[in-house]
């Protein structure tokens, strides 16, 4: 398997513009997972879904904030208008089970990240 | 609240020899577990180890062990005949058994000299 696939990798942006992160969990996985890191707040999740619903959204900073997951294969972050202040590194991230029910099987896997710069 | 402490926010080791990173965390639950991560400059976030609260054995991973003693919450990291590559941030990590949110410490960046 390819991996946890996020695009795009690098994304500079004006404030006030709109901005879409996505994400293609591993194949075959029940659990996204939307985590930002910064330097002041380090690793923190946002959201995170089970079969394609939501289960926690209770780090999505505010209203701007947005994710969804149409599909087994394919998730959105969407932040609109963006500001400074949402600088950071977003990762995506899958699992296959909240169990160890096999070698992995609770393990989550992390995308490469998308690096978004808000100016 | 579940909160992850990670003291030592830069460790030094020479290469071939070995190094311990601490890890304390505060919970008053019982089915849990714990995770060390790596983050290379690639950014990449890689899974160690990992280790289940309900598992008195310490878990072992080729080079890398930990020393979980459950009272004290201490979770601490020993990387044994360091390598190069072992240079990286590294994250230790809580997750509550049935939820699937990791809460992360700060992140101890190991240097390994040659």
């Amino acid at each position: 398997d390819a991996g946890v696939i996020q695009s795009p990798r690098h994304e500079v942006t004006e404030m006030g513009q709109e901005v879409t992160l996505r994400c293609k969990p591993i194949s075959g996985h029940d659990y996204l997972f939307w985590y930002r890191q910064t330097m002041m707040r380090g690793l923190e999740l946002l959201i995170y879904f089970n079969n394609n619903v939501p289960i926690d959204d209770s780090g999505m900073p505010e209203d701007r904030f947005s994710a969804k997951m149409p599909n087994a294969s394919f998730s959105t972050l969407k932040i609109q208008p963006s500001e400074p202040r949402d600088s950071a590194v977003y990762f995506c991230a899958s699992s296959l089970s909240l169990r160890e029910t096999g070698a992995g099987t609770d393990t989550q896997y992390f995308g490469p990240g998308t690096r978004l710069t808000v100016l | 609240a579940q909160t992850v402490t990670q003291s030592q926010p830069e460790m030094s080791v020479q290469e071939a020899e070995t190094v311990t990173l601490s890890c304390t965390y505060d919970t008053s639950e019982s089915d849990y577990y714990l995770f060390w991560y790596k983050q290379p400059p690639s950014r990449q976030m890689i899974l160690v180890i990992r280790q289940e609260a309900y598992k008195q054995q310490n878990a072992t991973e080729n080079r890398f062990s930990v020393n979980f003693q459950k009272a004290a919450k201490s979770f601490s990291l020993k990387i044994s005949d360091s390598q190069l590559g072992d240079a990286a941030m590294y994250f230790c990590a809580y997750r509550l058994g049935n939820t699937g949110k990791l809460i992360f410490g700060q992140g101890t960046t190991l240097q390994v000299k040659p």
